[in-house]
C-alpha cells in the first residue's frame, strides 16, 4: 500500500521556467511533509519541509504548497535552472505518533530542466 | 564538516555470502537511521539506532538481516547469505537527536548480488 504517491514518473521544463511537482497521499495522520532532491550516485539531499498547521513554505526559488483536504502537496521551482535536473521524492511522517524520524517516501519524479 | 560518511560506496557479494554496509555518522551526531532503495522504488526505512541501542527496527525484515551502533566507531548493517533479492542501494542518515525535521543522508551502499 503506497501511502506516499508522485504520479508523474518524470517531468521536463525550459530553463526559466516553473517547474511543479505533485505528491498525493493517503494517510492523513501524516503532519510533516518533506521534499528530497537526489542526483545519481548520491544521497538524497533536503530541499525543504512544512508542518501541517501550514499551507505554504518557501525558500529561495522553492515553495510547496499543502492541501491538506486535498491530501495534496507539490514544489514549485521557480525559476527552473539547469542544475536543478534531479529526482524529487515527497517524504511524509507522523511526527505526532510515530516519531519524527520515519519518512515515508513516494517513487520520486525525475525533472529534467532544458536549457 | 565531514558529511554522513558510506562504505564502501559499491559491493559485490555472492548468494550466500555475508554483506557488511558502514555509517559514520556527522560529527556531533548520536542518531543513526538506515534506508533501503529498491530499482524504481523510493527509500524504505529499515531501522533507527542511537549509540548501542536499536529504537525502531520495524522495517527490518524478520531474518538475515541485523543492524548495530557501536558505543564506538560506525553504525554496521549486516547482512546475512544474501540473495537477488537484496540488491539495491543502502542509505544511511544521521541527526543529533530525536527531532527531525529533515535528516542527513549519506551517499549510500550499492550492494549488487550476482
Amino acid at each position: 500500500d503506497q501511502q506516499v504517491k508522485q504520479n508523474s514518473p518524470s517531468l521536463s521544463v525550459q530553463e526559466g521556467r516553473i517547474s511543479i511537482l505533485n505528491c498525493d497521499y493517503t494517510n492523513s495522520m501524516f503532519d510533516y511533509f518533506l521534499w528530497y532532491k537526489k542526483y545519481p550516485a548520491e544521497g538524497p539531499t533536503f530541499l525543504i519541509s512544512i508542518s501541517s498547521i501550514k499551507d505554504k513554505n518557501e525558500d529561495g526559488r522553492f515553495t510547496v504548497f499543502l492541501n491538506k483536504s486535498a491530501k495534496h502537496l507539490s514544489l514549485h521551482i521557480v525559476p527552473s535552472q539547469p542544475g536543478d535536473s534531479a529526482v524529487y521524492f515527497c517524504a511524509a511522517s507522523e511526527g505526532t505518533t510515530s516519531g519524527t524520524y520515519k519518512y515515508i517516501f513516494g517513487t520520486g519524479t525525475r525533472l529534467k530542466v532544458l536549457a | 564538516n565531514a558529511g554522513v560518511m558510506q562504505n564502501p560506496r559499491h559491493l559485490v557479494r555472492r548468494r550466500g555470502q555475508e554483506a557488511r554496509l558502514r555509517c559514520s555518522p556527522m560529527k556531533g551526531h548520536s542518531h543513526v537511521y538506515w534506508y533501503r532503495q529498491l530499482p524504481e522504488e523510493g527509500l524504505k526505512f529499515m531501522v533507527y539506532l542511537q549509540k548501542e541501542n536499536i529504537i525502531d527496527e520495524s522495517g527490518m525484515p524478520k531474518e538475515r538481516f541485523s543492524a548495530e551502533f557501536p558505543k564506538e566507531g560506525p553504525s554496521i548493517l549486516r547482512i546475512q547469505q544474501v540473495v537477488r533479492g537484496d540488491s539495491a542501494a543502502y542509505f544511511c542518515a544521521s541527526s543529533p537527536n530525536s527531532i527531525n525535521y529533515g535528516y542527513t543522508f549519506g551517499s549510500g551502499t550499492r550492494l549488487t548480488v550476482v
